[in-house]
């Protein structure tokens, strides 16, 4: 069965902090790998792909260990306009085929 | 660019109506568009894949009568939940796969659909 997986959430944290979320992932021969976000309501928005040696976009760092079959997000000096759901996606085949997606990791920033 | 219409962005309908819902690519042609069904608090749900001028692929436990899907042409496919009861409320949104990989897919903006 070919699943992802997510801690739920909510984590609350404050302004300026840096919070980390993990995703896991059943099938070894997976492809690719996408990080989302969700604001209440509203479609998921990519936010990054993953590569496998790691990637970085401002705040924003994504981590693959393939070895462990995760994925990981890393967000710097969080923002109030960060509070969303971050989902974790997982393309199973080389072609097109569809993304199986976690259930999101709901973040909440404070003031 | 690669951007998918959907509409409508919300509804509400009668128990036992019908409701379509349209996606449209408005400047790339979708070859492949993926209907997934998200409930609160629960992630997205595959229900089909559709491709242009074939049949749907629906998963396991999707009722392919209930669910019609059309993808009549490159730019547009639709959702059709017929006889609609309670249970059919959720936020359905389409996607459709771009060329470019490292972006991925591309969503609609989703349809909140309320059945009473």
């Amino acid at each position: 069965r070919k699943e992802v997986e997510q801690d739920p959430g909510p984590f609350n944290v404050p302004e300026g902090a840096t919070v980390a979320f993990n995703c896991t992932y059943s099938n070894s021969a997976s492809q690719s790998f996408f990080w989302y976000r969700q604001d209440c309501r509203k479609e998921p928005k990519l936010l990054m792909s993953v590569y496998s040696s790691g990637n970085e976009d401002g705040r924003f760092t994504a981590q693959l260990n393939r070895a462990s079959q995760y994925i990981s997000l890393l967000i710097r000096d969080s923002k109030l306009s960060d509070s969303a759901t971050y989902l974790c996606a997982v393309n199973w085949a080389s072609g097109y085929s569809t993304l199986t997606f976690g259930k999101g990791t709901m973040l909440l920033v404070s003031p | 660019g690669a951007v998918v219409s959907q509409h409508p962005s919300w509804v509400i309908c009668k128990s036992g109506t019908s409701v379509k819902i349209e996606c449209r690519s408005l400047d790339f042609q979708a070859t492949t568009m993926f209907w997934y069904r998200q409930f609160p608090k629960q992630s997205l749900m595959l229900m089909a894949t559709s491709n242009e001028g074939s049949k749907a692929t629906y998963e396991q436990g999707v009722e392919k009568d209930k669910f019609l899907i059309n993808h009549a042409s490159l730019t547009l496919s639709t959702l059709t939940v017929t006889s609609a009861h309670p249970e059919d409320s959720s936020f359905y949104i389409c996607s459709a796969a771009l060329k470019d990989r490292v972006k991925g897919y591309t969503f609609g903006s989703g349809t909140r659909l309320t059945v009473v």
